[in-house]
C-alpha cells in the first residue's frame, strides 16, 4: 500500500520569501511521485512529476522538487513566492494498480 | 480540445435523492477515476476504471456506482444521497506517464 504526508496544513510565507512544502511518501512498487496545485474553486493542475529520470525535477511557475530515495522524501521548493503563489498544494504518488494517492494538502498564505 | 467535462458544477439533494454526475474526456485515456475533496482529508479514491467495461472500487465506495460503456464517459451515481456524501467531486482521466487531468468538479450538498 502506499501513502503520502504532508508536514503542515498550512503554510505562511512572506512575498518573495522561499516556499518549502514537505511531502514524504512510501510506495511497495517504483514511484511516481506528483505535486498538484489547486486554486480557489479550481480542480486540481499538474505543478511538476517524477518519473524516475532526474532526481531535480522542475515545474511551472518557478516550482522545483527534488526526489531523494533514502529520504522518501519529495519536497516542493519556489525561491521566492508571488502573491499568485496563494494556492492548495497536494503531493500524490503512483502505487500499486497504478492508483494515486493524495497527501492531505498544504495550504499556502503568501503575505506582502 | 474540452479535456476532462463534468456536469453539473453545483448541485442540492434532499437526503435519500439519487442523481448522476456526469463525466467525459476527449484525451482517448483509457484509466479514469472518481475523487471526493474534504477539508483536510486530501482527495480520495471513489471508483476507477481502467477500460470500458471495467471498474472497480477505490478507497470510498460505498454509497456511489459506476459504470464505463465507453472509453469518453465514467458517470458516477449517488443511489440514495445522505448528508455524509456532502462534498466536492472530482473526475480525472490518466494517461500513460501516470498523470492524472482533472475535471473543474461538482460541488454537492445533500440537505
Amino acid at each position: 500500500a502506499q501513502s503520502v504526508t504532508q508536514l503542515g496544513s498550512h503554510v505562511s510565507v512572506s512575498e518573495g520569501a522561499l516556499v518549502l512544502l514537505r511531502c514524504n511518501y512510501s510506495s511497495s512498487v517504483p514511484p511516481y511521485l506528483f505535486w498538484y496545485v489547486q486554486y480557489p474553486n479550481q480542480g486540481l493542475q499538474l505543478l511538476l512529476k517524477y518519473t524516475s529520470a532526474a532526481t531535480l525535477v522542475k515545474g511551472i511557475n518557478g516550482f522545483e522538487a527534488e526526489f531523494k530515495k533514502s529520504e522518501t522524501s519529495f519536497h516542493l521548493t519556489k525561491p521566492s513566492a508571488h502573491m499568485s503563489d496563494a494556492a492548495e498544494y497536494f503531493c500524490a504518488v503512483r502505487g500499486a494498480g497504478n492508483k494515486l494517492t493524495f497527501g492531505g494538502g498544504t495550504r499556502v498564505l503568501v503575505k506582502p | 480540445n474540452a479535456g476532462v467535462t463534468q456536469t453539473p458544477k453545483f448541485q442540492v439533494l434532499k437526503t435519500g435523492q439519487s442523481m448522476t454526475l456526469q463525466c467525459a474526456q476527449d484525451m482517448n485515456h483509457e484509466y479514469m477515476s472518481w475523487y471526493r475533496q474534504d477539508p483536510g482529508m486530501g482527495l480520495r479514491l471513489i471508483h476507477y476504471s481502467v477500460g470500458a467495461g471495467i471498474t472497480d472500487q477505490g478507497e470510498v465506495p460505498n454509497g456511489y456506482n459506476v459504470s464505463r460503456s465507453t472509453t469518453e464517459d465514467f458517470p458516477l451515481r449517488l443511489l440514495s444521497a445522505a448528508p455524509s456524501q456532502t462534498s466536492v467531486y472530482f473526475c480525472a482521466s490518466q494517461d500513460a506517464t501516470y498523470e492524472q487531468y482533472f475535471g473543474p468538479g461538482t460541488r454537492l450538498t445533500v440537505t
